[in-house]
């Protein structure tokens, strides 16, 4: 079955205690991992496309990394204003986007 | 203005009746999507689009229906709301193309069925 699963489902750090989420997926034919953002109330955000095994893309705190069979979201040195829910998007053969359901990061002064 | 643009922002509605929501775009895209999203269950594909002429289901499109009345719009029909569609809904675009690209949200229109 076609699935993108994000661990943990919620997480919560000290600011400046860095730490990463996961998402990993069993999809035949990846075309294309995304990372969004989302604030409560409103609509994902984009932050990274990923495409190939070996990838990695940064911003900011953020830097993303990709294998065959999962992906990383590392936060480095967190502020409360990282806090938010980070979802994971892959389209693949079908030309669907599919998402995980989400981890919802919490950073405290 | 935003880019994705969706009405209403929030609509409560009885059960057993028609609503629609609607969705609209000035990124000049080609491909669009309706989700619904819920606590615990994330963004889940209710229909998409790649062209004006190409309608598909996703996942969840019991009780749903769309019209993409244009490149630039795409409407989600409940045809007898039920509670259980009570949800935030989100419009998405994507430009087609090798490889894909990232998709756009609208700001979402928040939906209760009493």
């Amino acid at each position: 079955e076609d699935q993108v699963t994000q661990s943990p489902e919620a997480l919560r750090l000290q600011e400046g205690e860095s730490s990463s989420l996961n998402c990993s997926y069993t999809v035949s034919g990846l075309r294309g991992l995304f990372w969004y953002r989302q604030d409560p109330g409103k609509g994902p955000e984009f932050l990274f496309t990923l495409y190939s095994a070996g990838e990695e893309k940064e911003k900011e705190r953020l830097k993303a990394t990709l294998t065959k069979k999962e992906s990383f979201l590392h936060i480095t040195a967190p502020k409360p204003e990282d806090s938010a829910t980070y979802l994971c998007a892959v389209f693949y053969n079908t030309d669907k986007l599919i998402f995980g359901t989400g981890t919802r990061l919490q950073v405290f002064p | 203005d935003a880019d994705v643009t969706q009405t209403p922002r929030n609509r409560i509605t009885k059960t057993g009746k028609r609503i629609m929501l609607e969705c609209s775009q000035t990124k000049g895209h080609d491909r669009m999507y309706w989700y619904r999203q819920d606590p615990g269950l994330g963004l889940r594909l209710i229909y998409y689009s790649f062209d004006v002429k190409d309608i598909n289901k996703g996942e969840i499109s019991d009780g749903y229906s769309v019209s993409r009345q244009a490149q630039a719009k795409f409407s989600l029909s409940l045809e007898s709301a039920i509670p259980n569609q009570t949800a935030l809904y989100f419009c998405a675009t994507s430009v087609a193309g090798q490889p894909n690209t990232e998709a756009f949200f609208g700001q979402g229109t928040r939906l209760t069925v009493v």
